[in-house]
């Protein structure tokens, strides 16, 4: 199964805003609001940022925030910061009661 | 609080079959709101979804793998396993377990055990 869409990296400075996109089909994003999106640093286990589009697990910082528009899901670091560097990555609910992830956005503070 | 820890063979050969153990605590495997999942990651690459058991029995996997794949459950030792037959080097990965509580949505990962890597090889 083909894996979702994303750039393979983003850069900003701190302060700046960046959004990492992840484009799927009607059978995933565009048929469900059921996206989330992890933060991995190297060598690390994934951390949930993101769910169902837009809500924020507690303890996950305001900076964060996610949105939807037809097959595209998108996630939102505003007033980025050293330690957003990362790897981040989105994932959606797809037809058949399966999950597919995205390729992952490498996400660089200049 | 959830926690998960995996365990098993950190090496197995070709056409065997990787086995692997997610021990749970801080919750029970036959709590009906969460659901139990199983990721991995090849080297340097990104987060690639293997299946997922709910306590009643209920499994869905990957399309990609079902064919060669089990998900199963132990009520009385609160762990939930994995089974991948006829492996090859592809199958070389970090394997994560994985638990959806908070939400109990099975597609939202708020758990991760530690990971544990397992390479095929001969």
């Amino acid at each position: 199964q083909s894996a979702l869409t994303q750039p393979a990296s983003v850069s900003g400075s701190p302060g700046q805003s960046i959004t990492i996109s992840c484009t799927g089909t009607s059978s995933d994003i565009g048929g469900y609001n059921y996206v989330s999106w992890y933060q991995q640093y190297p060598g690390k286990v994934p951390k949930l940022m993101i769910y169902d589009v837009r809500n924020r697990p507690s303890g996950v910082p305001d900076r964060f925030s996610g949105s939807k528009s037809g097959n595209t899901a998108s996630l939102t670091i505003s007033g980025l910061q050293a330690e957003d560097e990362a790897d981040y990555y989105c994932s959606s609910y797809r037809s058949g009661n399966t999950l597919v992830f995205g390729g992952g956005t490498k996400v660089t503070v200049l | 609080q959830v926690q998960l820890q995996e365990s098993g063979p950190g090496l197995v050969r070709p056409s065997q079959t990787l086995s692997l153990t997610c021990t749970v605590s801080g919750g029970t495997v036959s709590n009906g709101a969460y659901y139990w999942s199983w990721v991995r990651q090849h080297p340097g690459k990104g987060l690639e979804w293997i299946g997922f058991i709910y306590y009643g029995g209920y499994t869905s996997y990957s399309p990609s793998l079902k064919s060669r794949l089990t998900i199963s459950v132990d009520t009385s030792k609160n762990q939930f396993s994995l089974g991948l037959n006829s492996v090859t080097a592809a199958d070389t990965a970090v394997y994560y377990c994985a638990s959806s509580t908070s939400t109990s949505a099975w597609y939202v990962f708020d758990y991760w055990g530690q990971g544990t890597l397992v390479t095929v090889s001969s």
